[in-house]
């Protein structure tokens, strides 16, 4: 079974300060999505990085897919009040045709003002 | 697009009965759709793997006699929790997943979760 370590699984940081929150792997995904869920919400999708080396961006977020398509990483600038929330990585394993996703154990966030 | 509808979004029953839970696909088909448990500030937990049409295929440990999940058609997937007692009470999501471009396949679409509580 492929293990998807995220990292941290707490942050508690001050508005407009910038954090990264990292995704990693031994194994090789096919695709890897972000997603952010608040409390009492279904996750909700954020991203989805397929080529390795690629970078997407979405506004104050940057997400990152490693060379070798086993990690990846979000970096959140500047961040405010409103990105607080559970940040959770999915990995598609590279040989799975059922389409199961490999969860990381999530990144609780917490901006403070 | 893409959206994911569950229902109820939150139940309490007693002890010893069974609750069913509705995941419904509005604006695209799912010919795949998967249920999930989670914890309270914890990651998702895969339950079982939902097929249009043929039988769900389950996580290690999971009860497939006491969860039953139903994929009657390409937007509907039901979970019933028998014999519910408080052990069961969680947040329960679905999702179906994406269809269409390649990139889409590997994507997963949630509902916005089942509080289920009981007591």
């Amino acid at each position: 079974t492929q293990l998807l370590e995220q990292s941290p699984q707490f942050l508690s940081i001050q508005e407009g300060e910038n954090l990264t929150v990292y995704c990693n792997s031994s194994s090789v995904f096919s695709s890897l999505q972000w997603y952010r869920q608040e409390p009492g919400e279904g996750p909700v999708l954020l991203v989805t990085v397929v080529t390795g080396g690629e970078v997407k961006k979405l506004k104050r977020l940057t997400f990152q897919f490693g060379d070798a398509r086993k990690d990846s990483s979000l970096h959140i600038t500047a961040a405010q009040t409103g990105d607080t929330g559970l940040y959770l990585c999915a990995g598609a394993e590279i040989y799975n045709q059922g389409g199961k996703l490999i969860f990381g154990q999530g990144t609780e966030l917490s901006v403070k003002p | 697009g893409a959206v994911v509808s569950q229902h109820p979004s939150w139940v309490i029953c007693k002890s010893g009965t069974s609750v069913k839970i509705e995941c419904r696909s509005l604006d695209f088909q799912a010919t795949t759709m998967f249920w999930y448990r989670q914890f309270p500030k914890q990651s998702l937990m895969l339950m079982a793997t939902s097929n249009e049409g043929s039988k769900a295929t389950y996580e290690q440990g999971v009860e497939k006699d006491k969860f039953l999940i139903n994929h009657a058609s390409l937007t509907l997937s039901t979970l019933t929790v028998t014999s519910a007692h408080p052990e069961d009470s969680s947040f329960y999501i679905c999702s179906a997943r994406g269809s269409g471009r390649a990139q889409e396949v590997y994507e997963q679409y949630f509902g916005p979760g089942t509080r289920l509580t009981v007591t």
